[in-house]
Parts: structure tokens; sequence; C-alpha cells
């Protein structure tokens, strides 16, 4: 089975630190995504890529930055955190070969509570 | 209004009743993943479909391409299937790239014993 990890669980920072969630997928997969997730308002992408160093804004990329050095992490980065980014980050990966789509797999998630 | 829109937003059931969540979309699509997310957070991917049915154990995914809805049913729910359940569609990209999914707001469900 495809395994998406996240560095971690639960993580409180302190307004205007700099934030790194990692994400790290075994299974060879082009494509990573990052997501927030908030109550009302289901999950949002933030950043996708489609390929080492590659990176694409999602829907909400406003405060974040991404960085994928090797194929398998995927790192997105808060500037300087606000508490308006408190949230539940997922990961996801998935690959698609020959036209074939395999899904998506995600990871368990980062619960970010900044004050 | 959502491209992907998802009903009830919450449900309340008893154990053993016949559970439906209904998703419609308004984008095309190349097809329609059904997730599911206990508390804790993390996500499990129940099924990917792009036409007709699919069926693992208790679980029934069904999707009608022509009137844009899926719909995922629950026989003989469960306590242990309290959960949200989250609609995804995927909309490819039209300049390369991967396809991406766009979701649902989520339906919590609770069964209680």
């Amino acid at each position: 089975d495809v395994k998406v990890t996240q560095s971690s669980r639960y993580l409180v920072k302190r307004t205007g630190e700099k934030v790194f969630l990692e994400c790290v997928q075994d299974m060879d997969h082009e494509n990573m995504f990052w997501y927030r997730q908030d109550p009302g308002l289901g999950l949002r992408l933030i950043y996708f890529s489609y390929d080492v160093k590659m990176k694409e804004k999602g829907d909400i990329p406003e405060g974040y930055s991404v960085s994928r050095e090797k194929k398998e992490r995927f790192s997105l980065i808060l500037e300087s955190a606000s508490t308006n980014q408190t949230s539940m980050y997922l990961c996801a990966s998935s690959l698609m070969y020959g036209g074939i789509f395999y899904g998506y797999t995600f990871g368990s998630g980062t619960r970010l509570t900044v004050v | 209004k959502n491209e992907v829109e998802q009903s009830p937003q919450n449900l309340t059931a008893q154990e053993g009743e016949f559970i439906t969540i209904n998703c419609s979309y308004s984008v095309g699509i190349s097809a329609l993943h059904w997730l599911q997310q206990h508390p804790g957070g993390g996500i499990v991917s129940l099924f990917m479909l792009s036409s007709g049915k699919k069926k693992h154990g208790r679980l029934i995914a069904t999707i009608n391409i022509q009137e844009k809805h899926s719909s995922l049913h629950i026989t003989a729910s469960h306590p242990r299937d309290s959960a949200v359940y989250i609609c995804a569609v995927y909309r490819a990209q039209t300049q390369g790239g991967s396809e991406k999914l766009v979701f649902g707001k989520g339906t919590k469900l609770t069964v209680n014993p």
C-alpha cells in the first residue's frame, strides 16, 4: 500500500514563526498536494506539484509556499504564521500512468494551532 | 454555487439502519471519489468510480453520469461507521499537469448503538 507520512500530527506555533510541514510518500507518485481543512469549508487546495521542482498554486496559496526538491517529499512552508492559518493540513499524493488515474492517497493530517 | 454539493450535511442513525448520502456535481468529470474521514483527521479512500456501481462489504457506491449524481449507501450501519464522508470529483485540467480533486463539504454521520 502507498503510504503518505506527515511529520507531525499536532503542532503549536507562535504568530510570526516560520513553519515547515513535511510530507513524504513511498510509492514514486508524481503528483503531490497540500490541502487545508476548516469546518464548514471542506478541503481547499493550497499548492500542488506534478514533478520535482514543479509547483502550481491551488485555490488559496496566499501566505504559503512549497518546496519539492525530491520526488518523494513535498514541504509546505508558512513564511510568517498567523492565527488565521490555524487549521488541519492534509497532504496527498497520486499517480497517473498511461492515461490511467490511480487515485489519491492521503496522509493522516497535521493539526496546526497558531497562537 | 459549489461545484460539488453533498446532502445531508449531518445524519444521525440507529445501528442497523440503511444509510444514503448523496452527491451532486455541476462540472464535467472523469471520475468521482468517496472518502471517509474519522475523528483525528486521516482520510481513507473508499471508492473511485466513473460509471455504474461498486460494492465493498456493507458499502455501495453508485454514479449516474448523465444526471451528475452519486450516492453512497451503507447497509446494516454500525457505530464504527460514524465518520465524515466526503465526495470529490476529478476535474481534468486544460493545460497539462494532473487532474485535481474538487471536494464536497462532507456529511457527518453518527450511528448510535
